[in-house]
Protein backbone atom coordinates (compact mmCIF):
# COMPACT_ATOMS: atom_id res chain seq x y z
CA UNK A 1 0.00 0.00 0.00
CA UNK A 2 0.86 3.68 -0.80
CA UNK A 3 2.21 4.93 2.22
CA UNK A 4 -0.38 8.11 2.28
CA UNK A 5 -1.54 9.44 5.74
CA UNK A 6 -4.73 11.63 6.30
CA UNK A 7 -5.07 13.82 9.91
CA UNK A 8 -7.22 14.00 11.60
CA UNK A 9 -9.40 11.43 10.71
CA UNK A 10 -12.53 12.71 12.11
CA UNK A 11 -13.45 15.85 13.20
CA UNK A 12 -16.49 18.10 14.16
CA UNK A 13 -16.34 21.92 14.50
CA UNK A 14 -18.45 25.19 14.23
CA UNK A 15 -18.98 26.99 11.55
CA UNK A 16 -16.63 30.37 11.03
CA UNK A 17 -13.99 28.42 12.63
CA UNK A 18 -10.54 27.77 10.44
CA UNK A 19 -10.09 24.09 9.61
CA UNK A 20 -6.58 22.40 8.83
CA UNK A 21 -6.27 18.83 7.30
CA UNK A 22 -3.03 17.20 6.78
CA UNK A 23 -1.66 14.66 4.00
CA UNK A 24 1.34 13.47 4.37
CA UNK A 25 3.56 11.03 1.91
CA UNK A 26 6.47 8.37 2.01
CA UNK A 27 6.24 8.01 -1.34
CA UNK A 28 8.12 11.17 -2.36
CA UNK A 29 5.56 11.61 -5.54
CA UNK A 30 5.24 14.92 -7.30
CA UNK A 31 1.76 15.14 -7.28
CA UNK A 32 -0.88 15.35 -4.54
CA UNK A 33 -4.12 15.76 -4.74
CA UNK A 34 -7.52 16.97 -2.70
CA UNK A 35 -11.03 15.78 -2.90
CA UNK A 36 -14.19 16.07 -1.12
CA UNK A 37 -16.49 13.06 -1.99
CA UNK A 38 -20.34 13.65 -0.98
CA UNK A 39 -23.21 11.47 -2.09
CA UNK A 40 -24.64 12.07 -5.74
CA UNK A 41 -21.57 14.29 -6.61
CA UNK A 42 -18.18 11.25 -6.42
CA UNK A 43 -15.28 12.77 -6.06
CA UNK A 44 -14.72 16.56 -6.94
CA UNK A 45 -11.29 18.09 -7.11
CA UNK A 46 -10.78 20.73 -4.41
CA UNK A 47 -7.08 21.68 -5.53
CA UNK A 48 -3.93 19.96 -6.46
CA UNK A 49 0.03 20.24 -6.47
CA UNK A 50 2.70 19.83 -8.90
CA UNK A 51 5.69 20.57 -6.80
CA UNK A 52 6.87 22.28 -3.73
CA UNK A 53 4.58 25.61 -3.52
CA UNK A 54 3.03 24.79 -7.09
CA UNK A 55 -0.67 24.50 -6.69
CA UNK A 56 -3.50 25.01 -8.97
CA UNK A 57 -7.17 25.00 -8.14
CA UNK A 58 -10.00 22.24 -9.04
CA UNK A 59 -13.59 22.49 -9.79
CA UNK A 60 -14.42 23.47 -6.28
CA UNK A 61 -11.92 25.68 -4.81
CA UNK A 62 -14.41 28.30 -3.13
CA UNK A 63 -13.63 28.58 0.45
CA UNK A 64 -10.52 26.33 0.27
CA UNK A 65 -6.69 26.86 0.11
CA UNK A 66 -3.89 25.01 0.12
CA UNK A 67 0.18 24.80 1.01
CA UNK A 68 2.53 22.47 -0.01
CA UNK A 69 6.27 23.59 1.38
CA UNK A 70 7.77 20.10 1.78
CA UNK A 71 7.02 17.30 -0.71
CA UNK A 72 5.69 15.06 1.69
CA UNK A 73 2.95 17.66 2.94
CA UNK A 74 -0.04 18.50 1.36
CA UNK A 75 -2.31 21.25 4.15
CA UNK A 76 -6.03 21.45 3.19
CA UNK A 77 -7.15 24.71 4.63
CA UNK A 78 -11.17 25.49 5.44
CA UNK A 79 -10.34 29.87 6.70
CA UNK A 80 -13.91 29.99 7.86
CA UNK A 81 -15.98 26.26 7.87
CA UNK A 82 -19.66 26.48 6.51
CA UNK A 83 -21.83 23.42 7.21
CA UNK A 84 -21.92 23.52 3.12
CA UNK A 85 -18.37 21.85 3.92
CA UNK A 86 -19.25 19.02 5.29
CA UNK A 87 -17.81 16.24 3.50
CA UNK A 88 -15.19 13.39 3.62
CA UNK A 89 -12.56 14.80 2.49
CA UNK A 90 -9.65 12.48 0.24
CA UNK A 91 -6.21 12.74 -0.43
CA UNK A 92 -4.24 11.09 -3.25
CA UNK A 93 -0.83 10.89 -5.10
CA UNK A 94 0.37 10.18 -8.56
CA UNK A 95 4.21 10.18 -10.04
CA UNK A 96 4.80 11.72 -13.49
CA UNK A 97 6.13 9.09 -16.10
CA UNK A 98 7.42 9.71 -19.34
CA UNK A 99 4.68 8.28 -20.94
CA UNK A 100 0.98 6.95 -20.06
CA UNK A 101 -0.41 8.21 -17.06
CA UNK A 102 -0.12 6.82 -13.86
CA UNK A 103 -3.08 6.16 -11.76
CA UNK A 104 -3.35 7.88 -8.24
CA UNK A 105 -2.92 6.48 -4.81
CA UNK A 106 -5.84 7.25 -1.87
CA UNK A 107 -5.84 8.20 1.48
CA UNK A 108 -7.84 6.84 3.77
CA UNK A 109 -10.32 9.87 4.36
CA UNK A 110 -10.99 12.54 6.60
CA UNK A 111 -14.59 13.04 7.52
CA UNK A 112 -15.63 16.34 8.47
CA UNK A 113 -18.62 18.01 10.40
CA UNK A 114 -19.25 22.06 10.43
CA UNK A 115 -22.30 22.53 12.91
CA UNK B 1 -13.93 20.94 -20.67
CA UNK B 2 -13.98 17.20 -20.27
CA UNK B 3 -16.66 14.97 -18.07
CA UNK B 4 -17.32 11.03 -17.22
CA UNK B 5 -20.47 10.06 -17.08
CA UNK B 6 -21.56 6.72 -15.19
CA UNK B 7 -24.97 5.56 -16.36
CA UNK B 8 -26.97 3.97 -12.94
CA UNK B 9 -25.98 5.08 -9.86
CA UNK B 10 -26.82 1.50 -8.00
CA UNK B 11 -26.78 -1.06 -9.60
CA UNK B 12 -28.10 -4.89 -8.15
CA UNK B 13 -27.01 -8.33 -9.41
CA UNK B 14 -27.20 -12.02 -8.75
CA UNK B 15 -24.06 -13.65 -7.14
CA UNK B 16 -23.10 -15.49 -10.11
CA UNK B 17 -24.67 -13.05 -12.42
CA UNK B 18 -22.95 -11.30 -15.31
CA UNK B 19 -21.43 -7.43 -13.67
CA UNK B 20 -21.72 -4.72 -16.24
CA UNK B 21 -21.09 -0.98 -14.70
CA UNK B 22 -21.15 1.62 -17.21
CA UNK B 23 -18.81 4.85 -18.29
CA UNK B 24 -18.85 6.95 -20.96
CA UNK B 25 -16.17 10.33 -21.29
CA UNK B 26 -17.14 13.41 -23.20
CA UNK B 27 -13.85 14.04 -25.50
CA UNK B 28 -12.99 13.44 -29.07
CA UNK B 29 -9.23 12.81 -27.70
CA UNK B 30 -9.23 9.31 -26.01
CA UNK B 31 -8.17 10.34 -22.25
CA UNK B 32 -6.39 8.17 -20.12
CA UNK B 33 -9.04 5.81 -18.18
CA UNK B 34 -9.27 4.52 -14.86
CA UNK B 35 -11.62 2.52 -12.65
CA UNK B 36 -11.35 2.66 -9.38
CA UNK B 37 -13.17 0.74 -6.42
CA UNK B 38 -14.13 1.71 -3.24
CA UNK B 39 -15.42 -0.30 -0.28
CA UNK B 40 -17.51 1.34 2.95
CA UNK B 41 -14.94 3.61 5.24
CA UNK B 42 -12.05 3.33 2.94
CA UNK B 43 -10.44 5.12 0.37
CA UNK B 44 -9.93 4.17 -3.01
CA UNK B 45 -8.10 1.57 -4.95
CA UNK B 46 -7.25 1.24 -8.78
CA UNK B 47 -8.99 -1.44 -10.47
CA UNK B 48 -7.44 -1.06 -13.68
CA UNK B 49 -6.40 1.56 -16.08
CA UNK B 50 -6.20 2.03 -19.87
CA UNK B 51 -2.73 2.49 -21.38
CA UNK B 52 -4.00 2.23 -24.84
CA UNK B 53 -1.74 -0.90 -25.30
CA UNK B 54 -4.43 -3.08 -25.45
CA UNK B 55 -8.42 -2.07 -25.45
CA UNK B 56 -9.25 -5.29 -23.30
CA UNK B 57 -8.32 -4.23 -19.76
CA UNK B 58 -7.68 -6.91 -16.88
CA UNK B 59 -7.53 -5.83 -13.92
CA UNK B 60 -8.06 -6.99 -10.21
CA UNK B 61 -10.75 -9.59 -8.79
CA UNK B 62 -11.65 -10.38 -12.00
CA UNK B 63 -12.58 -6.68 -13.78
CA UNK B 64 -11.98 -5.94 -16.67
CA UNK B 65 -12.33 -3.51 -18.98
CA UNK B 66 -13.32 -2.19 -22.95
CA UNK B 67 -12.39 0.58 -24.11
CA UNK B 68 -13.94 1.50 -27.34
CA UNK B 69 -13.65 4.91 -29.17
CA UNK B 70 -16.24 4.82 -31.51
CA UNK B 71 -18.88 5.04 -28.65
CA UNK B 72 -16.27 6.93 -25.95
CA UNK B 73 -17.17 4.10 -23.37
CA UNK B 74 -15.17 2.29 -20.83
CA UNK B 75 -17.75 -0.14 -19.63
CA UNK B 76 -16.16 -2.36 -16.70
CA UNK B 77 -17.35 -5.83 -16.43
CA UNK B 78 -17.17 -9.48 -14.46
CA UNK B 79 -18.49 -12.75 -15.98
CA UNK B 80 -19.65 -13.86 -12.03
CA UNK B 81 -20.40 -11.76 -9.30
CA UNK B 82 -18.93 -12.55 -6.27
CA UNK B 83 -20.79 -10.57 -2.61
CA UNK B 84 -17.40 -9.46 -1.77
CA UNK B 85 -17.95 -7.39 -4.88
CA UNK B 86 -20.53 -4.88 -3.24
CA UNK B 87 -19.05 -1.86 -2.97
CA UNK B 88 -18.97 1.62 -5.14
CA UNK B 89 -17.54 1.81 -8.56
CA UNK B 90 -15.76 5.43 -9.86
CA UNK B 91 -14.84 5.67 -13.80
CA UNK B 92 -12.14 8.60 -13.60
CA UNK B 93 -10.12 10.24 -16.77
CA UNK B 94 -6.99 12.37 -17.24
CA UNK B 95 -6.77 14.24 -20.39
CA UNK B 96 -3.23 14.30 -21.95
CA UNK B 97 -1.22 17.59 -21.06
CA UNK B 98 -2.88 17.60 -17.47
CA UNK B 99 -2.59 15.67 -14.38
CA UNK B 100 -6.21 16.25 -13.14
CA UNK B 101 -8.04 13.37 -12.86
CA UNK B 102 -12.03 14.07 -13.40
CA UNK B 103 -14.21 11.33 -11.44
CA UNK B 104 -17.88 9.99 -12.43
CA UNK B 105 -20.24 10.02 -9.96
CA UNK B 106 -20.05 6.55 -8.66
CA UNK B 107 -22.53 3.38 -9.15
CA UNK B 108 -23.06 1.30 -5.87
CA UNK B 109 -23.10 -1.93 -6.74
CA UNK B 110 -25.23 -4.60 -4.49
CA UNK B 111 -24.56 -8.34 -4.94
CA UNK B 112 -27.88 -10.72 -4.01
CA UNK B 113 -27.93 -14.04 -2.50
Amino acid sequence: DAGITQSPRHKVTETGTPVTLRCHQTENHRYMYWYRQDPGHGLRLIHYSYGVKDTDKGEVSDGYSVSRSKTEDFLLTLESATSSQTSVYFCAISESKSSGRPEQFFGPGTRLTVL
Amino acid sequence: AQSVTQLGSHVSVSEGALVLLRCNYSSSVPPYLFWYVQYPNQGLQLLLKYTSAATLVKGINGFEAEFKKSETSFHLTKPSAHMSDAAEYFCAVSDQGTYKYIFGTGTRLKVLA
